[in-house]
């Protein structure tokens, strides 16, 4: 159980085009999920956190007009990468969380390069 | 605001050897403290939670971690490491004041040799 998917888990596209990456809560309902980025061997940064219904909550310094949130059901949130430029090329991890559970389920992440 | 810091960049162990991967946290009232795995252009997978109770947690494949108060730390434990758990690992902390948000340290790179 709780099990998250990502779509796509790899994408290349060229500057100035925009990025769709799904994610999916395949066997629970997630009524909070979480848009993280990651850089190579570092950390993982909080970009956002998007309850189903209402708009996102984006962290400091994260521009939300770049980085567009949709969390329209239970099951699925979209992070849109507007006009990407070569410096948005990162690997993007969404996670889950549910009303019964402490814990946060993980996508296996998108791994973006912009050309 | 919480924060969590794990001192060890990598650690090495030979298998069959005890391994522990330290991490100590920092938040305002009582947390909720996980650990995480993640391998090589993967999402992470969860391993274990302190919640309350018990101080000695045990979680996934064998791996368990302490919750210590007094020390304010949560360290990550197996008794035999396997080469199969060279991974990077993740403390994540989330305060129980409010809000969801979890905050991770930096990960520590376990490499287990034979």
């Amino acid at each position: 159980g709780a099990v998250v998917s990502q779509h796509p888990s790899r994408v290349i596209c060229k500057s100035g085009t925009s990025v769709k990456i799904e994610c999916r809560s395949l066997d629970f309902q997630a009524t909070t999920m979480f848009w993280y980025r990651q850089f190579p061997k570092q950390s993982l940064m909080l970009m956002a956190t998007s309850n189903e219904g209402s708009k996102a909550t984006y962290e400091q310094g994260v521009e939300k007009d770049k980085f567009l949130i949709n969390h329209a059901s239970l099951t699925l949130s979209t992070l849109t990468v507007t006009s990407a430029h070569p410096e948005d090329s990162s690997f993007y991890i969404c996670s889950a969380g549910t009303s019964g559970a402490y814990e946060q389920y993980f996508g296996p992440g998108t791994r973006l390069t912009v050309t | 605001a919480q924060s969590v810091a794990q001192p060890e960049d990598q650690v090495n162990v030979a298998e069959g050897n005890p391994l522990t991967v330290k991490c100590t946290y920092s938040v305002s009232g009582n947390p909720y403290l996980f650990w995480y795995v993640q391998y090589p252009n993967r999402g992470l997978q969860f391993l274990l939670k302190y919640i309350t109770g018990d101080n000695l947690v045990k979680g996934s494949y064998g791996f368990e971690a302490e919750f210590n108060k007094s020390q304010t730390s949560f360290h990550l434990k197996k008794p035999s490491a396997l080469v199969s758990d060279s991974a990077l690992y993740f403390c994540a902390v989330r305060d129980t004041g409010g809000g969801n948000k979890l905050t991770f340290g930096t990960g520590t790179q376990l490499k287990v040799e034979l």
